[in-house]
């Protein structure tokens, strides 16, 4: 199966520590999206890339919030100093044009 | 700015019966395309059904269909012959083609389908 894969699938920390997520997107998608879902709640638009390009960032993505894809394949979200509100299902997403957008599993982060 | 609402947040059908979800949005755009999709629990996001604007048709896939009015921007989905692999969350998104694909979901309706 190649469809898309985020790792890791779960992840615990102290409020204050920093973690990363990996996306790998479907290897034929130039888009990567990622999105954060919390409990009760659609998920949410975060930051998008056209292969190697971030070309839309969300008012949500704060200044701790560092997304990349240097070379136009897989993808990092790094969310640094945690806090408790960060705590939610961080999703990842690609496709190749406008349409249907492929999810992965999500990584759920939650912050003690 | 484009809204997805989605008012029911809990609904359940007996097996085999049929169920419909309903979702409304607000846009000013004249093209644009409408998404179900749906979430089962610890699994990933799956497209159900997908319908564009410029279509009159209704969009159906097997046991999925929509409602599409689109003068009252109004999106629902019906579940016929529902069957236990449906029970999940369910989200109606929008997305404006040409806008880098960005998807509007609303909050969703967790479906919960009786043996």
């Amino acid at each position: 199966d190649t469809g898309v894969s985020q790792d890791p699938r779960h992840k615990i920390t102290k409020r204050g520590q920093n973690v990363t997520f990996r996306c790998d997107p479907i290897s034929e998608h130039n888009r990567l999206y990622w999105y954060r879902q919390t409990l009760g709640q659609g998920p949410e638009f975060l930051t998008y890339f056209q292969n190697e390009a971030q070309l839309e960032k969300s008012r949500l993505l704060s200044d701790r919030f560092s997304a990349e894809r240097p070379k136009g394949s897989f993808s990092t979200l790094e969310i640094q100093r945690t806090e408790q509100g960060d705590s939610a299902m961080y999703l990842c997403a690609s496709s190749r044009t406008d349409g249907e957008l492929f999810f992965g599993e999500g990584s759920r982060l939650t912050v003690l | 700015a484009q809204t997805v609402t989605q008012s029911q947040p809990e609904m359940s059908v007996q097996e085999a019966e049929t169920v419909t979800l309903s979702c409304t949005y607000d846009t000013s755009e004249s093209d644009y395309y409408l998404f179900w999709y749906k979430q089962p629990p610890s699994r990933q996001m799956i497209l159900v059904i997908r319908q564009e604007a410029y279509k009159q048709q209704n969009a159906t896939e097997n046991r999925f269909s929509v409602n599409f009015q689109k003068a009252a921007k109004s999106f629902s989905l019906k579940i016929s012959d529902s069957q236990l692999g449906d029970a999940a969350m369910y989200f109606c998104a929008y997305v404006t083609p040409g806008t880098g694909n960005q998807f509007y979901f609303g909050t969703g309706t967790s479906l919960t389908v009786i043996p």
